[in-house]
């Protein structure tokens, strides 16, 4: 049972593009976050978000509670921009005083020039 | 900007042997984080850590696994004996004092091969 759906698995851009990743997920969440992992394994954190919308340079996240469902955009792609991006929601939490992360299995972006 | 530092960034190891990853979390945070992904899998979460005891932890987390804080700047993961399938990448990541609804902060990763 996978908690953290995205789509698409693999996408493939050309530089300019506008690109929509998607995250559905099937538990109640705390928090989202979305994340981008470099070819060499690093993560970086993009964004933490828990309602509405956040944007940050090129990119921007929207997150709708009561679909269950995130997108992250990325406006005028560049190929530095190719990685995989990772969606990790932080499910509710009745009584512990930590929460885990589950994490989507990734949409590996390429950007061509 | 400050961020979270892993050692070593590679660890060759044999079955059976016993491994320590290290982490360094951002000074001033209080909620630190083991996870693990095993190669073309997703990243899973292993175990977090607050006020020197472990919060949580996931099924993966079994006996072979131990956390430990040992001095003021330092926060480790060791496998005691390991198996193949102990293979993956390793992150430690680490947030706030303010807790569960802060941003992690992940490290550049531990690659974990287990011959």
């Amino acid at each position: 049972k996978n908690e953290v759906e995205q789509s698409p698995q693999n996408l493939t851009a050309q530089e300019g593009e506008f690109i929509t990743i998607n995250c559905s997920y099937s538990v109640g969440i705390s928090a989202l976050h979305w994340l981008q992992q470099h070819p060499g394994g690093g993560i970086v954190s993009l964004f933490m978000l828990s309602s509405g919308k956040k944007k940050h340079g090129r990119l921007i996240a929207t997150i709708n509670i009561q679909e269950k469902h995130s997108s992250l955009h990325i406006t005028a792609s560049h190929p530095r921009d190719s990685a995989v991006y990772i969606c990790a929601v932080l499910p509710l939490n009745y009584g512990g005083s930590q929460g885990n992360l589950i994490f989507g299995k990734g949409t590996k972006l390429s950007v061509k020039p | 900007e400050p961020e979270v530092t892993q050692t070593p960034s590679h660890q060759v190891t044999q079955m059976g042997q016993e491994v320590i990853l290290r982490c360094v979390p951002i000074s001033n945070h209080l909620y630190f984080y083991w996870y693990r992904q095993i190669l073309g899998q997703k990243v899973e979460f292993l175990v977090s850590f607050y006020n020197n005891e472990i919060s949580e932890k996931s099924e993966i987390f079994d006996d072979q696994f131990s956390v430990e804080r040992p001095d003021g700047s330092n926060f480790t993961l060791k496998i005691r004996s390991t198996k193949l399938e102990d293979s993956a990448m390793y992150f430690c990541a680490s947030s706030e004092p303010s807790g569960r609804l802060s941003e992690q902060f992940f490290g550049p990763g531990t690659r974990l091969t287990v011959l």
